[in-house]
Parts: C-alpha cells; structure tokens; sequence
C-alpha cells in the first residue's frame, strides 16, 4: 500500500539551530501539505503545495520557515532559527489533487523538540 | 471561539462498549467532514469520511452529520482496545483554491478490558 514517507522521524536540536525536514508523497499526487500538529491540539496546515507551486502559505511564518518543492514531488521543509515554540509534531499528507473534499493522506510526522 | 470544537477527553471505555465522540462547528459553509484516528506517535488515519448531512456506516463506525445543529458525531460499536487512540474531526469548505482541513483538538480514547 503507497504511504506518505516522512524524516526523520524525531529530531532534538538546540535553539537557533537550522532544521530540515523531508517529504516524499504517494505517487501520483499532485498536492502536498504540510500541518504543524503541537500536543494535545489538532494539525494546523502550514503550507500547501500544487505541484511545485505554492497554493496556501498564510499560516507559514515566513520570517524563519521555508518549503520548497523544486520538482513538484518530495518537498522540504526548513526553520531556521528553530525556536523553543516550534516544539511539534510536522505531518505531511498528500491528495491527488485539489479537487473539493480530496482525501488527503498523512505520513508518520516527524517530532521535533527544541532545547 | 474555534472554528471546530472538541472535547479532548480522555475518554474511558469497558471493551464492547458504544461510543461516542462529537464536535460542534460554527463555519456553516463546511461541507465535508471527515474523522482520523491517530495512534500514538503515528500520523492520522482517515477513517469516515461524509459530505454534507446523513449517516455514514463502515463496519462497526458510524458517522453522523447534522448540518442543521453544526454537529457531526463518531459511533464506534463494540469497541476493542485496539480503539484506544486519539480520534480527530476534520472538514473543508468547498473553496476553489485549494482543501484545507480544519482540525478539532482530538478525544483520547481508552478502551480498557
């Protein structure tokens, strides 16, 4: 069964350190998400993508988070400086397009604490 | 106020129990709803998925809409511990640009034996 891969799984950085995270979509799916999920609370999307282009990055802070997807297929997310608030879960999810109500399917997440 | 509301439990069961999980929204321009089981650690799963209002079945889930009150509700009969999870809502608005999920903050469920 296609899954959502995700790394790495969990990451333990200082702050003020760079940090990058990988996504790699089922195949096939033209769309990629990435949510910021912090405990107890429900994933928040940070960033959408269609193919390579942007489609939502409203709730991206832009001042120290940047995702890419150069060729429209494994994206990559980055903080830079990581903060002691960016504690958190990031799931990535992918659907096949942006058609409404699309299905979309998450990977594992990877954790992140900041020391 | 939250667009989505969720109690977040905990929420605990005997094994073969009926439940029950719910959320109330206040954006009556959502028109799909959909419930995700989140195991620890793990990312969501989805599990129902309606549009609009009615009932949903799916083995031993039922998925319930109520436009009408802005209510959605999970039934899970004859719970097994294998239940015991973290069930998120989520809906999206039927927009042209893209399908953004709106997320509750998740029930934690423990189905006990």
């Amino acid at each position: 069964e296609a899954e959502v891969a995700q790394s790495p799984r969990y990451k333990i950085t200082e702050k003020s350190q760079a940090v990058a995270f990988w996504c790699d979509p089922i195949s096939g799916h033209a769309t990629l998400y990435w949510y910021r999920q912090i405990l107890g609370q429900g994933p928040e999307l940070l960033v959408q993508f269609q193919d390579e282009s942007v489609v939502d990055d409203s709730q991206l802070p832009k001042d120290r988070f940047s995702a890419e997807r150069l060729k429209g297929v494994d994206s990559t997310l980055k903080i830079q400086p990581a903060e002691l608030g960016d504690s958190a879960m990031y799931l990535c999810a992918s659907s096949l397009g942006l058609a409404e109500g699309e299905t979309q399917y998450f990977g594992p997440g990877t954790r992140l604490l900041v020391l | 106020q939250k667009e989505v509301e969720q109690d977040p439990g905990p929420l605990s069961v005997p094994e073969g129990a009926i439940v029950s999980l719910n959320c109330t929204y206040s954006n009556s321009a959502f028109q799909y709803f959909m419930w995700y089981r989140q195991y620890s650690r793990k990312g969501p799963e989805l599990l129902m998925y309606t549009y609009s209002s009615g009932n949903k079945e799916d083995g031993r889930f039922t998925a319930q809409v109520d436009k009408s009150s802005k209510y959605i509700s999970l039934f899970i009969r004859d719970s097994q511990p294998s239940d015991s999870a973290t069930y998120l809502c989520a809906m999206s608005l039927p927009t042209g640009g893209g399908n953004k999920l709106t997320f509750g903050t998740g029930t934690q469920l423990k189905v006990e034996l």
